[in-house]
């Protein structure tokens, strides 16, 4: 069965400090995709970043970097030097490689810089 | 701005009534899914159409149906509501209805059941 665990319910940092928000997946697919959303105060869902399972190398994004390990079935985000804009729900998804398939959310990590 | 609209935003109504949730997808995109939020339960899928036809059906209730009309917009309609139905609701297009394409999410409807 598919399930997408992000253990770190509320994390709290200082601004400019580095944070690592974890997510671990299962699946019993063997192509598969990763997904990370943002969701602002304001509501919204906010893309980030989408992993094809075969796809193993290390992203970066400015101040977001994204590390994929198949061995450990992880898919953690960190973002460097963060800012207090960066206060929001953010959220790990997986889908598999069918058609009919929906993305399966983790229960979200809300993270809180303060300056 | 995602592209995909959704109306109303907030919605607020007694139990028992019945309520219309209206969703466009970006231009392009073929598949259209619904998502509810709720405190207790997360983001949680529950249904999925491509093209007109539906594709998927997640947590979705019987009280609960959607369509997707022949120029693509959906829309989400919930009966019989019950306090439990208040919720996010979400809408999300892909261009294809597989895994292989991000979702994009509209602004959400906030439903209150009083």
């Amino acid at each position: 069965a598919q399930k997408v665990t992000q253990a770190q319910t509320e994390i709290s940092v200082v601004e400019k400090e580095d944070v690592t928000l974890d997510c671990v997946y299962e699946t019993r697919d063997t192509t598969y995709y990763l997904f990370w959303y943002k969701q602002p105060p304001s509501g919204e869902l906010v893309f980030l970043i989408r992993r094809n399972s075969f796809d193993e190398q290390n992203e970066i994004s400015g101040r977001y970097s994204w590390n994929f390990q198949k061995s450990t079935s992880s898919f953690n985000f960190t973002i460097t030097a963060s800012q207090v804009v960066d206060s929001a729900v953010y959220f790990c998804a997986l889908s598999e490689n069918q058609a009919g398939t929906a993305l399966i959310f983790g229960k979200g990590t809300t993270l809180s810089v303060s300056s | 701005d995602s592209g995909v609209t959704q109306t109303p935003k907030h919605l607020i109504t007694a139990t028992g009534q019945r309520v219309t949730l209206r969703c466009s997808p970006r231009s392009g995109d073929l598949s259209v899914y619904w998502y509810q939020q709720s405190l207790d339960q997360g983001l949680q899928f529950l249904i999925q159409y491509y093209n007109g036809e539906e594709r998927a059906k997640g947590n979705i209730l019987e009280r609960f149906s959607a369509q997707q009309f022949p120029d693509l917009h959906s829309e989400l309609n919930l009966s019989s509501l019950e306090l439990g139905d208040s919720a996010l609701y979400f809408c999300a297009s892909s261009v294809v209805g597989t895994g292989v394409n991000e979702q994009f999410f509209g602004p959400g409807t906030r439903l209150t059941v009083l």
